[in-house]
């Protein structure tokens, strides 16, 4: 079974481009998470969806992010416009929320660097 | 609230010898504990958890995690270390009276495991 799904792994683009993630749960998996990883912050949950749905975006950092899941096998994040702090690794997580023990399963990863 | 503390930011260990990577937690319910590992550009790979039961919990590659209530830790163990084993290494806690999975991570330990 395929894990997790993420592309691009590697993005370079520069401030005031738009910036555009995807990932690509596990098949069955009913809970979708985005996480930022960064030296100076660690790992930050930046939304999660339950069924497709978001249930928390608080640690969305401005208006310039956004989220989306339209299908269950599908969810993009967007920097609109990208600045230089953007640049972290992005990583896209899934679960299934089964007696509410269900393991987080990440993927590998989407490097964003803008200059 | 839930946090994770990983008092440590490195540990390091002599090959053979054995490991411990600390982690304290804060969550107003009984927790769901997990210890997730990441190599160098990989995402995060699962590596055991406690939900409930047996307070000595073992997990992949050899690892194994005690919780222990009074004390609020659940601390990572190996009987002895590999080279292979250098990796950064994230507690995380979950409520479970909280909704979805969403998880709290620490912010990591990195592990060197030398010769």
């Amino acid at each position: 079974d395929a894990g997790v799904i993420q592309s691009p792994r590697h993005e370079v683009t520069e401030m005031g481009q738009e910036v555009t993630l995807r990932c690509k749960p596990i098949s069955g998996h009913n809970s979708l998470f985005w996480y930022r990883q960064t030296m100076m912050r660690g790992l930050e949950l930046l939304i999660y969806f339950n069924n497709n749905v978001p249930i928390d975006d608080s640690g969305m950092p401005e208006d310039r992010f956004s989220a989306k899941m339209p299908n269950a096998s599908f969810s993009t994040l967007k920097i609109q416009p990208s600045e230089p702090r953007d640049s972290a690794v992005y990583f896209c997580a899934s679960s299934l929320v089964l007696a509410n023990t269900g393991e987080l399963f990440f993927g590998e990863g989407s490097r964003l660097t803008v200059l | 609230a839930q946090s994770v503390a990983q008092p440590e930011d490195q540990v390091n260990v002599a090959e053979g010898n054995p490991l411990t990577v600390k982690c304290t937690y804060s969550v107003s319910g009984n927790p769901y504990l997990f210890w997730y590992v990441q190599y160098p550009n990989r995402g995060l790979q699962f590596l055991l958890k406690y939900i409930t039961g047996d307070n000595l919990v073992k997990g992949s590659y050899g690892f194994e995690a005690e919780f222990n209530k009074s004390q609020t830790s659940f601390h990572l163990k190996k009987p002895s270390a590999l080279v292979s084993d250098s990796a950064l290494y994230f507690c995380a806690v979950r409520d479970p009276s909280g909704a979805g999975n969403m998880l709290t991570f620490g912010g990591g330990t990195r592990l060197m495991v030398k010769p």
